[in-house]
């Protein structure tokens, strides 16, 4: 049951050069969307969040679009750093209740 | 800064056997979750807690699992008995505010192997 899907499992940008990550849901109720990085051994960080009443939110050099018509959101990273390679989860919620379904994440390496 | 700590970091069980997983959250936060990470998965929610009660679970979360508040600081996670299946990273989450507006601290994880 995969209702939050990130189809690239890695990715790899040149640093100064702009992260696109993707993220696909299927559920419509979904109406909140979060970013999370993550880097070995530590928990989740949070990132950037997105209501469903916005189609973009940008907090410094990261920016998610929302394309609701697509069940489709995108994180980008610009410029990229070496600093943030991690894996990048997306996660969804509802208004029916406060679980977040993640996505199995895609793990960005920034070359130097 | 304040964080979402959470002991062991590694712990080994035998299969049947009971483990409690510890967190502490963040001080002045009221909401609590449970979360788990099977490796190469995706992370999975198993169970959030508010004011001394679950207020939601997952499929996952079955008679073999609870959550406790034994005190002012700690939040807990109990396997009854353990499966082979339940090997994976288990991460505590604390909020302040429920859900939306409210940003998730993740701890750094326990993983748990059971053999």
């Amino acid at each position: 049951d995969q209702q939050v899907k990130q189809n690239s499992p890695s990715l790899s940008v040149q640093e100064g050069r702009i992260s696109i990550l993707n993220c696909d849901y299927t559920n419509s109720m979904f109406d909140y969307f979060l970013w999370y990085k993550k880097y070995p051994a530590e928990g989740p960080t949070f990132l950037i969040s997105i209501s469903s009443i916005k189609d973009k939110n940008e907090d410094g050099r990261f920016t998610v679009f929302l394309n609701k018509s697509a069940k489709h959101l995108s994180l980008h990273i610009v410029p990229s750093q070496p600093g943030d390679s991690a894996v990048y989860f997306c996660a969804a919620s509802s208004n029916t209740g406060n679980q977040f379904y993640f996505g199995t994440g895609t793990s960005l390496t920034v070359i130097p | 800064e304040p964080e979402v700590t959470q002991t062991p970091s590694h712990q080994v069980t035998q299969m049947g056997q009971e483990v409690i997983l510890r967190c502490v959250p963040i001080s002045n936060h009221l909401y609590f979750y449970w979360y788990r990470q099977i490796l190469g998965q995706k992370v999975e929610f198993l169970v959030s807690f508010y004011n001394n009660e679950i207020s939601e679970k997952s499929e996952i979360f079955d008679d073999q699992f609870s959550v406790e508040r034994p005190d002012g600081s700690n939040f807990t996670l109990k396997i009854r008995s353990t499966k082979l299946e339940d090997s994976a990273m288990y991460f505590c989450a604390s909020s302040e505010l429920v859900r939306r507006s409210g940003t998730q601290y993740f701890g750094p994880g326990t993983r748990l192997l059971v053999l």
